[in-house]
């Protein structure tokens, strides 16, 4: 158990609709990172937050956005979904701002399914 | 951006075997170098990672990993696996320019008994 934990652990939903992804990090961690898991991209990085403030963008669509609350804890909101959005959104969290030194646990996932 | 290839989709290895990931990345530039596991239906977890210095690195659970500049490869190692090693297995690499992180598209690694 790595300490992070993320909500809902299944999604199910159709095309067009908006969900909402929640992650806790790790007591003391700052940094909260999004990836994506599909079978053809492989693991992306999408976003970070450190201590509620964007700090490193990767290959996040318009569509998603993210945020990071005074509790630390983050949201992931993927909108007007489409069936290529299926996949496995992972959380992870660190201690610091994310420089390469940093050691990033992961959290057990969100499957999205979208129909 | 960087590229990092992991060249074998599935490797099946015989239990007390050794076994070799291989893990290829783009650019020559600086870059630190991590493995991660992940085991079915969990996230993903840190065995080793290569920031500098020496270029073998040992990790958790008997892994080793050795850098290798000029051919740009990062490749996991361990002498002898277990059942319990059976697992998805990705490299990732980081620049020091920024925060992110680049990923392989992953080795399935089966332990057969």
């Amino acid at each position: 158990d790595s300490g992070v934990t993320q909500t809902p652990k299944h999604l199910i939903t159709a095309t067009g609709q908006r969900v909402t992804l929640r992650c806790s990090p790790r007591s003391g961690d700052l940094s909260v990172y999004w990836y994506q898991q599909s079978l053809d991209q492989g693991l992306q990085f999408l976003i970070q937050y450190y201590n509620g403030e964007e700090r490193a963008k990767g290959n996040i669509l318009e569509r998603f956005s993210a945020q990071q609350f005074p509790d630390l804890h983050s949201e992931l909101n993927l909108s007007s979904l489409e069936l290529g959005d299926s996949a496995l959104y992972f959380c992870a969290s660190s201690v610091g701002s994310g420089t390469y030194t940093d050691t990033q646990y992961f959290g057990p996932g969100t499957r999205l399914t979208v129909l | 951006a960087q590229s990092v290839t992991q060249l074998d989709s599935q490797v099946p290895v015989f239990e007390e075997a050794p076994v070799e990931l291989r893990c290829n990345y783009s650019s020559s530039v600086s870059v630190y170098l991590f493995w991660y596991v992940q085991y079915p239906n969990q996230g993903l977890q840190l065995l080793l990672k290569y920031l500098s210095g020496s270029t073998l690195v040992k990790g958790i659970n008997g892994f080793e990993a050795e850098f290798n500049k000029s051919q740009t490869s990062f490749h996991l190692r361990k002498p002898s696996v277990h059942i319990s090693d059976t697992a998805e297995y990705f490299c990732a690499v980081s620049e020091d320019t920024g925060n992110q992180f680049y990923f392989g598209t992953g080795t399935s690694l089966t332990v057969i008994p």
